[in-house]
């Protein structure tokens, strides 16, 4: 069964600090992988998503990387806003389902 | 702890028809969030209910809905079933709205 590992749980930063979450796999049979970010009383917002023959995506001032042989994937943050502050989470699509990593909660403080 | 349930796992239906997706929520959640994961595409946010009323939904059309019971468990109901709704649906339940958002398994949709 695949297992999704974010790390660190939580994050506070200062504004514009540049900012790298964690996310780990333990199954690489993956279809895609997609980073999220979730509002309170909103849905989940997909941000990038890499399908499983890329190695990255970019979107704006996100990066997120993909590296299945080592079972990992980094999203990287540039000059951070407080607008940024949410709980992010990684998910990885397998054959019938997708796995969810536990999240970072991301705080920038002005 | 019983995590969240969804039924049934697999559904396979013929455009025009309606299908029905149902999930149970973790005790004592009262939020549930539908989305849409169409294969390939990210994950959609489609509804939200929270305490029994719809609050939020997204940019989907009104043959997409649903409801939930006083239990707090819910429905998805899609009407006029089109090709493109073979997708997973996922749904999700939380107790805060500052908690992270629990998930089901999801019912995989094929449209014939």
């Amino acid at each position: 069964k695949q297992e999704v590992t974010q790390i660190p749980a939580a994050l506070s930063v200062p504004e514009g600090e540049n900012l790298v979450l964690n996310c780990s796999f333990t199954d690489s049979a993956i279809y895609n992988l997609q980073w999220f970010r979730q509002d309170p009383g909103k849905g989940l917002t997909s941000l990038l998503l890499i399908q499983s023959s890329q190695r990255e995506q970019t979107s704006g001032r996100l990066n997120a990387s993909l590296d299945k042989s080592s079972g990992r994937s980094t999203l990287y943050i540039a000059a951070s806003q407080p607008g940024d502050s949410a709980t992010y989470l990684c998910a990885l699509e397998g054959a019938n389902n997708l796995f969810f990593g536990t999240g970072t909660r991301l705080t920038v403080i002005p | 702890e019983a995590g969240v349930t969804q039924s049934p796992t697999h559904l396979i239906k013929t455009r025009g028809q309606q299908a029905t997706l149902r999930c149970s929520p973790i005790s004592g959640h009262t939020s549930v969030y539908w989305y849409q994961q169409a294969l390939g595409l990210g994950l959609q946010f489609l509804l939200w209910y929270d305490e029994g009323e719809e609050r939020n939904r997204g940019n989907f059309p009104p043959r997409f809905s649903g409801r939930q019971f006083p239990n707090y468990s819910s429905e998805l109901n899609v009407n006029a079933l089109e090709l493109e709704d073979s997708a997973l649906y996922l749904c999700a339940s939380l107790r805060d709205r500052e908690e992270t958002q629990y998930f089901g398994p999801g019912t995989r949709l094929l449209v014939l």
